[in-house]
C-alpha cells in the first residue's frame, strides 16, 4: 500500500525566506507526482506536476525535484510571500489511477 | 470552460437523511474523480470514472455511497442515511487520459463541504 509522507507538518518563515517542503513516498512504481496548493476552505490548486520519467518542474518561483528510486520529492519556493501562505499536499499516481496524498505542510510567511 | 465546477459548495443536513452532489468536470477530461477529505488531513480517494464507467471503487465507499457518470460528463454522488462521520469536504478532480498520453494532471474543484448534524 503505498503511503506518502510530507515533513514538516508546519512551517513558519519570515517573507523572502528561501524553503524546501519535503515528501516521501514507500512505492517507487508511480506514474507521476504533483504539488497541490489548498486555501483554508478551498479545494486544491495544482502547481506542479513532475512524470515519472522526470527529475524536475519549475514554474516560476516554485521548483520541483523528483528521485523516484529513493522515494522522494521536494518542493522550492524562492523568495517567500504573504500570499504563498497555504496548505501544501504532495500526491502520487499509482498505475494511472487513483492519487495517494501526504497530509500537507502548512505554510505561514510572515511579513 | 474554466475548470471542474462542483454545487453545492455547503451543504447542512440532518442526520439520516439523503443528500447529492453534483462535479462538472472539464470539459475534454474523460477521468473524473471523487475524494473525500476531513479536516487536517490529506484526500482520501473514494472512486473514479473513465467516460461512463465506474472503474475503481475506495472500501471507503461504504453501500450507503453510491456515484454515478450517466453520459460521461457531469457526475453525481450520493449519501443515503448521512451519519456524522460522513462531515467531510467532497472534491471532485478530473484529468485527461488515453493511449499515448503523458500528462495526466488532475484539476480539482472547490469542493462541496457536508455537515451532518
Amino acid at each position: 500500500k503505498q503511503e506518502v509522507t510530507q515533513i514538516p507538518a508546519a512551517l513558519s518563515v519570515p517573507e523572502g525566506e528561501n524553503l524546501v517542503l519535503n515528501c516521501s513516498f514507500t512505492d517507487s512504481a508511480i506514474y507521476n507526482l504533483q504539488w497541490f496548493r489548498q486555501d483554508p476552505g478551498k479545494g486544491l490548486t495544482s502547481l506542479l506536476l513532475i512524470q515519472s520519467s522526470q527529475r524536475e518542474q519549475t514554474s516560476g518561483r516554485l521548483n520541483a525535484s523528483l528521485d523516484k528510486s529513493s522515494g522522494r520529492s521536494t518542493l522550492y519556493i524562492a523568495a517567500s510571500q504573504p500570499g504563498d501562505s497555504a496548505t501544501y499536499l504532495c500526491a502520487v499516481e499509482t498505475s494511472g489511477s487513483r492519487l495517494t496524498f501526504g497530509e500537507g505542510t502548512q505554510l505561514t510567511v510572515n511579513p | 470552460d474554466t475548470g471542474v465546477s462542483q454545487d453545492p459548495r455547503h451543504k447542512i443536513t440532518k442526520r439520516g437523511q439523503n443528500v447529492t452532489f453534483r462535479c462538472d468536470p472539464i470539459s475534454e477530461h474523460n477521468r473524473l474523480y471523487w475524494y473525500r477529505q476531513t479536516l487536517g488531513q490529506g484526500p482520501e480517494f473514494l472512486t473514479y470514472f473513465q467516460n461512463e464507467a465506474q472503474l475503481e471503487k475506495s472500501r471507503l465507499l461504504s453501500d450507503r455511497f453510491s456515484a454515478e457518470r450517466p453520459k460521461g460528463s457531469f457526475s453525481t454522488l450520493e449519501i443515503q442515511r448521512t451519519e456524522q462521520g460522513d462531515s467531510a469536504m467532497y472534491l471532485c478532480a478530473s484529468s485527461p487520459w488515453g493511449s499515448g498520453r503523458t500528462n495526466t494532471e488532475a484539476f480539482f474543484g472547490q469542493g462541496t463541504r457536508l455537515t451532518v448534524v
